[in-house]
């Protein structure tokens, strides 16, 4: 199946600072974008998601955009806590229904 | 309301036996994906289900990996003959394929341990 490339795979940050997770997909029919957070030891959980026909979306301190043309979206977190600190997984979803997931990103939000 | 749930939750068995894991979606979703996670590692998809249409299988790492689901209902995913390197979570999830979100909501996973 078709992959998606998401980029840091760790990235750190200061409390406070603002953080970027990038993904980049191939198949242009691809619809659907959810972003899952996972803390340690637990299930995933969806936490925003955009459809192709929306260019951002933004929910409190968390946002995403998408760049259909660059075949791009991406995750914005503004004055990160503490409590941020988790791996980030981006997703697709293509050919109808079937979903694949970027490689995660572990963030560390340091107080 | 009731999530989706997974059983069971921890299994450790020995090389060469076979395991049997069990997924219990959502009442009314008609998708059901099984991914497998290794330690410290991302979201490898193995098998999905839609409704009555064929499975997609195409995540399935070898003939040893199995999966069935009776209508909308509960799924198995079945290992043969387990190696070592099966050692992983298996998360199972469903969504609704309303249209209007392809959510996907997860279970507690399965950890299972191969010896």
């Amino acid at each position: 199946g078709e992959n998606v490339e998401q980029h840091p795979s760790t990235l750190s940050v200061q409390e406070g600072d603002s953080a970027v997770i990038k993904c980049t997909y191939s198949d242009s029919a691809s619809n659907y974008f959810p972003w899952y957070k996972q803390e340690l030891g637990k299930r995933p959980q969806l936490i925003i998601d955009i459809r192709s026909n929306v260019g951002e979306k933004k929910d409190q301190r968390i946002a995403v955009t998408l760049n259909k043309t660059a075949k791009h979206f991406s995750l914005h977190i503004t004055e990160t806590q503490p409590e941020d600190s988790a791996v980030y997984f981006c997703a697709e979803i293509y050919n109808n229904n079937d979903m694949r997931f970027g490689a995660g990103t572990r963030l560390t939000v340091k107080p | 309301g009731a999530g989706v749930s997974q059983s069971p939750s921890n299994k450790v068995t020995e090389k060469g036996k076979d395991v049997e894991l069990r997924c219990d979606p959502i009442s009314g979703h008609t998708a059901l994906y099984w991914y497998r996670q290794r330690l410290g590692q991302g979201l490898e998809f193995l098998i999905y289900f839609q409704g009555n249409s064929a499975p997609d299988k195409s995540g399935l790492p070898s003939d040893r990996f199995s999966a069935e689901r009776t209508g909308e209902s509960v799924s198995t995913l079945t290992i043969q003959r387990t190696q070592q390197e099966d050692s992983a979570v298996y998360l199972c999830a469903s969504s609704s394929d309303s249209g209007s979100s392809n959510e996907q909501f997860f279970g507690p996973g399965t950890r299972l341990t191969v010896l």
